[in-house]
């Protein structure tokens, strides 16, 4: 149980373009999800928390509407990088926070998109 | 700000070898601390630490925390070529779901 999955896993765009990235629980609800950015080599440097149903919060630095994300329902967080560029080449990682009955400390994390942006 | 420091950043170690990775962490209201494996995708959990002097166990791997001492300790014996990863720690604190990650330990297991 608690699978998260990611979509697409790989996405190549031009500069200029906007690029969706998905995030499903496939078996369980997730009221909470997380969005990661990882460098290359270095560690996951949270980007934003969003919650079902209300406006994701951002982490200091990180630009709202450059990345916009969405959390339409229980199972599903969107995060559209818009109007790409190179720097913003990474790999995105998303988690749920688990099922209710597990620790509020407890995130299952999606397989992550490898973003590169040309 | 919340603060997770890990030591080594990386080691090479033969199969066999034991292996004992750090984690320190400066976290306001403290409430657990996690370990995670990353290969070469996403990572996957290890152990969830709430409780100081325990140590919790799988397998060829344990880990301990020491609040004390505001630390956490992550071994693996006997390594084999698939412990080959980066492993993550990071802590939760008044934000219970919020996690902040250090910046991971490389290991490279040599056959």
């Amino acid at each position: 149980g608690a699978v998260v999955s990611q979509h697409p896993s790989r996405v190549i765009c031009k500069s200029g373009t906007s690029v969706k990235i998905e995030c499903r629980s496939l078996d369980f609800q997730a009221t909470t999800m997380f969005w990661y950015r990882q460098f290359p080599k270095k560690s996951l440097m949270l980007m934003a928390t969003s919650n079902e149903g209300s406006k994701a919060t951002y982490e200091q630095g990180v630009e709202k509407d450059k990345f916009l994300i969405n959390h339409a329902s229980l199972t599903l967080s969107t995060l559209t990088v818009t109007s790409a560029h190179p720097e913003d080449s990474s790999f995105y990682i998303c988690s749920a926070r688990g099922p209710p009955s597990g620790s509020p400390s407890e995130q299952f994390f999606g397989p992550g998109t490898r973003l590169t942006v040309l | 700000e919340d603060k997770v420091v890990q030591s080594p950043l990386s080691l090479v170690v033969h199969e066999g070898d034991t292996v004992t990775l750090n984690c320190s962490y400066e976290v306001t209201n403290f409430r657990s601390l996690l370990w995670y494996k990353q290969e070469k995708k996403a990572p996957t959990f290890l152990f969830m630490l709430t409780s100081s002097g325990i140590e919790k166990k799988s397998g060829r791997l344990s880990s301990i925390l020491d609040k004390k001492e505001l630390s956490s300790i992550l071994n693996i014996t006997a390594t084999q070529t698939g412990d080959s990863a980066i492993y993550l720690c990071a802590a939760t604190g008044s934000n219970d779901y919020k996690l902040s990650f250090g910046a991971g330990t490389t290991v490279t297991v040599r056959a």
